[in-house]
């Protein structure tokens, strides 16, 4: 069965712009969360959704946001870019909640310039 | 502050050779996941341990999750290029919020 898709692969914003980024989860999986991976920081948790409902929220300012679809389709947005928001955003997919295996999408790697 | 830590954060070895990469924390994880992450591309899980002093293995590597499920370690007998790439652990913590390691990016040199 098909994997975690994460959409577009990359992408090039410009400091103040917008941006959102897609991900769909593994087909019956219901659990989306999202990381953000820098070289300094390493895996840093955003935030997870589960039947459309933000569950768990990472330390990052309330520029960063998500939601979740009826078909488990996730998106993140983050508002206002800052020249420090670039970073490989990685979705992962799990089957339910409950500390369950989570499987990774490739990523969206995100440039701001 | 990092909850889990990783060490070596860098190795480099020959082919051929054995290693181990260890995760260490203060917190008690219910689950513990080890990950390889090759550049451009997510983590792809290795294994998933649950029980404290749980041995794992998967073809040359084997997995051990602590007695106290505070810390695991990944062992690689005879490495070879292919096994190149950033190891990473991961601790289930609340939900499925999971707690990543500081990550051991392993290069093998033919």
């Amino acid at each position: 069965k098909a994997g975690v898709t994460q959409t577009p692969r990359y992408l090039i914003k410009t400091r103040g712009q917008q941006v959102t980024l897609s991900c769909s989860p593994i087909s019956g999986h219901r659990s989306v969360s999202w990381y953000q991976q820098t070289p300094g920081q390493g895996l840093q948790f955003l935030f997870e959704y589960f039947s459309e409902t933000q569950r768990n929220k990472g330390n990052f300012p309330g520029r960063f946001s998500g939601r979740q679809f009826s078909n488990s389709r996730s998106e993140m947005n983050v508002s206002t870019l800052e020249l420090g928001d670039s970073a490989l955003y990685l979705c992962a997919s799990s089957l339910s909640r409950g500390n369950t295996e989570a499987f990774f999408g490739q990523g969206t790697r995100l440039t701001v310039v | 502050t990092q909850l889990l830590e990783q060490s070596p954060q860098f190795l480099s070895i020959q082919e051929g050779e054995n290693l181990t990469v260890y995760c260490n924390s203060s917190s008690v994880f219910s689950s513990l996941q080890w990950y390889r992450q090759e550049p451009g591309e997510g983590p792809v899980l290795l294994v998933t341990v649950v029980t404290g002093g749980e041995v794992k293995k998967l073809k040359r590597l084997t997995f051990q999750f602590g007695d106290a499920r505070k810390d695991s370690s990944l062992h690689i007998t005879a490495a070879q290029p292919g096994d190149t790439g950033l190891y990473l652990c991961a601790g289930a913590w609340t939900g499925n919020q999971f707690y990543f390691g500081t990550g051991t990016s392993l290069t093998v040199i033919p």
